[in-house]
């Protein structure tokens, strides 16, 4: 069974430029979910689609970063204008549904460094 | 505010002995905890889970230890091999998505 898979795996910009990342969950997960790692802490949650929806995206930071699951199944996470603070792992996840009891797979990340 | 802390963000052992790694949460909403083990450069991987109607779970080397009374859990690794080097995370959830703790590095020494 193919894993996550997500692209860039890294990626370099300019502070105040813009920068896309794709995740495709595994075949048949529901739920879909975006976390922010910074380095020395643990990954915090951005957004989590269930299906196309968005079930939370309290800890998205909206005046920059957008993200979205048009079809139900692969998802696009969008920073415009980065931050040197953006600069982290991006990691894509996905679950077979969103109750307790569900394991949450992640892929192998997109590394940002903002300069 | 951190829900789940991981007090210790280093430890080391030798090879053969057993690693405990401890996991404190504050949210008694929880249900469901989860350690990820992370090597550099690759994103956490999946290792052991535990309900909360349960006390411990068992996989192999891997045990996980719940204590609901204590708010707190526990990974214990045995016998540790130098495979086991790796950030260890305790997640939990109470439905929705995980809230991860800060991580503890192992390093399992031959």
């Amino acid at each position: 069974e193919a894993g996550v898979a997500q692209s860039p795996r890294y990626k370099i910009i300019e502070k105040r430029q813009s920068v896309a990342f794709w995740c495709n969950p595994i075949s048949g997960h529901a739920t879909l979910y975006w976390y922010q790692q910074i380095l020395g802490q643990g990954p915090k949650l951005l957004i989590q689609f269930q299906n196309n929806g968005v079930v939370d995206d309290s800890q998205l930071p909206k005046d920059r970063f957008s993200a979205e699951r048009l079809k139900g199944v692969d998802s696009t996470l969008k920073i415009q204008p980065a931050k040197l603070e953006d600069s982290a792992v991006y990691l894509c996840a996905s679950s077979l549904a969103s109750r307790s009891g569900n394991t949450i797979y992640f892929g192998e990340g997109s590394w940002l460094t903002v300069v | 505010d951190q829900q789940v802390k991981q007090n210790s963000p280093s430890l080391s052992v030798q090879e053969g002995r057993i690693s405990i790694l401890n996991c404190d949460y504050t949210n008694s909403m929880f249900d469901y905890f989860l350690w990820y083990k992370k090597y550099p450069a690759e994103g956490p991987t999946f290792l052991i889970s535990i309900s909360s109607i349960k006390d411990k779970n068992e996989d192999g080397r891997f045990t996980v230890f719940l204590n609901k009374s204590a708010k707190h859990l526990s990974l214990h690794i045995v016998p540790s091999q130098p495979g086991d080097s790796a950030v260890y995370f305790c997640a939990a959830t109470s439905g929705y998505a995980l809230n991860f703790g800060k991580g503890t590095s192992l390093l399992v020494t031959p």
